[in-house]
Order: structure tokens, then C-alpha cells, then sequence
């Protein structure tokens, strides 16, 4: 069984500032870990993935990912908050094998960037 | 980039009619569609697992009879939501994954927001 929880439904930052989204999971299997992006009347945008590989995940806009086992964590982080990063981010979690794809997600977090 | 469209965007209906909705990858093969369903304030939960020409996997507490998918080719998966009534009223995302470079990359419908009144 696999679950994710995002914590804090709604961030707000300044433009400008660190964002910080966190994400924690659970899995019984080693984990593939995905962030995802949703603007508006938009359909999910993948941001970056953790697939076994490196532990740090750079994604598209400048985000990044780290995967720290120990934490069970996959936090996404952008040194700089921008104001078109204004949307929802949703933090999902899958399995391997033919597992793979069936994702579970966290709830989601709003992020408001204030000018 | 690989697009995924959905149709329609959104629909109301009576209690008791069904409903189609269709996705379909519109510039790539999708051997595999995923249906969500996200109720509001929610996370999106997987509702089913459709693979082209086979029969679709249905994740637990879901009701195959009520919720039919077909995935007819490589570009079309229909979720067709059978005597609707109004605790079906939802948001319905589709997603198509499809192989990539050397790996498997999933791409997002817009999603279709059914009311049944």
C-alpha cells in the first residue's frame, strides 16, 4: 500500500523567496516519486521524477526534488519563487513493475506568490 | 509536447442516464490509460487501469458495472459513467503513458467535470 501526504494545503510566498512544498510518503516497495504541476483548466504537468536514480531531481522551471529514504520525504524546492509558479502542486507516489504509472496522490498545495 | 485532450470539458445530466467521456492522446500512442476521479477540495484518486484491447483493471471499491471503460485504439480510452446519480458528480482526469526515452512518461488530460442533477 502506498499514500502520500503533502503537508500544508495552501503555501504563500513572496516573489523572489524560497518555495518549499513538502511531501512525505509511504510505500511498502521501493518508491518511484513524481511531482506534478496544475494550472487553471489545465491538465497535470509533470515537474520532475525520482525513479532509482539520483537522489537530487532537477525538473523543468527550475525546481528540484531530493529523496532522502531515511525522512521519507520528497520535498520540492525552487531557490526563487517566480509569479507564473501561482498554482496547485501535487506530490504522487507509484510502485515498480507493472505497477508502474498507477500513482497515488497527495492532496495538493495551493502556492500564492505575492509580488 | 505529447497532449491529451478530453470531451467533453464538462457535462450535466439527469439521474439515471449515462454518459460518455472520451480521451484520447492526440500525438502519440498510449498502450496504457489511467482514469482519476477528483472529488472537490480532494486529491485525485485512480479509478482504473486500461491497457488497448484488453479488458480494464479496476482499483478496489470501484464499481465496474457502473463505470465502463473501453480502450478501442492507441489513441482513445471512453469512460462511460452508466445510471449516473449525483454522488457521481465529479472531476474525471484521464492520462495516457506511453514509452518514452527508455523510460515510461504519462501525460494528463484536462479533465471532465460531470454534474448529474
Amino acid at each position: 500500500a502506498q499514500s502520500v501526504t503533502q503537508l500544508g494545503s495552501h503555501v504563500s510566498v513572496s516573489e523572489g523567496a524560497l518555495v518549499l512544498l513538502r511531501c512525505n510518503y509511504s510505500s511498502s516497495v521501493p518508491p518511484y516519486l513524481f511531482w506534478y504541476v496544475q494550472y487553471p483548466n489545465q491538465g497535470l504537468q509533470l515537474l520532475l521524477k525520482y525513479t532509482s536514480a539520483a537522489t537530487l531531481v532537477k525538473g523543468i522551471n527550475g525546481f528540484e526534488a531530493e529523496f532522502k529514504k531515511s525522512e521519507t520525504s520528497f520535498h520540492l524546492t525552487k531557490p526563487s519563487a517566480h509569479m507564473s509558479d501561482a498554482a496547485e502542486y501535487f506530490c504522487a507516489v507509484s510502485g515498480g513493475g507493472t505497477s508502474y504509472g498507477k500513482l497515488t496522490f497527495g492532496q495538493g498545495t495551493i502556492l500564492t506568490v505575492h509580488p | 509536447g505529447a497532449v491529451v485532450s478530453q470531451h467533453p470539458s464538462w457535462v450535466i445530466c439527469k439521474s439515471g442516464t449515462s454518459v460518455k467521456i472520451e480521451c484520447r492522446s492526440l500525438d502519440f500512442q498510449a498502450t496504457t490509460m489511467f482514469w482519476y476521479r477528483q472529488f472537490p477540495k480532494q486529491s485525485l484518486m485512480l479509478m482504473a487501469t486500461s491497457n488497448e484491447g484488453s479488458k480494464a483493471t479496476y482499483e478496489q471499491g470501484v464499481e465496474k458495472d457502473k463505470f465502463l471503460i473501453n480502450h478501442a485504439s492507441l489513441t482513445l480510452s471512453t469512460l462511460t459513467v452508466t445510471s449516473a446519480h449525483p454522488e457521481d458528480s465529479s472531476f474525471y482526469i484521464c492520462s495516457a503513458q506511453t514509452f518514452g526515452t527508455g523510460t515510461y512518461e504519462q501525460y494528463f488530460g484536462p479533465g471532465t467535470r460531470l454534474t448529474v442533477t
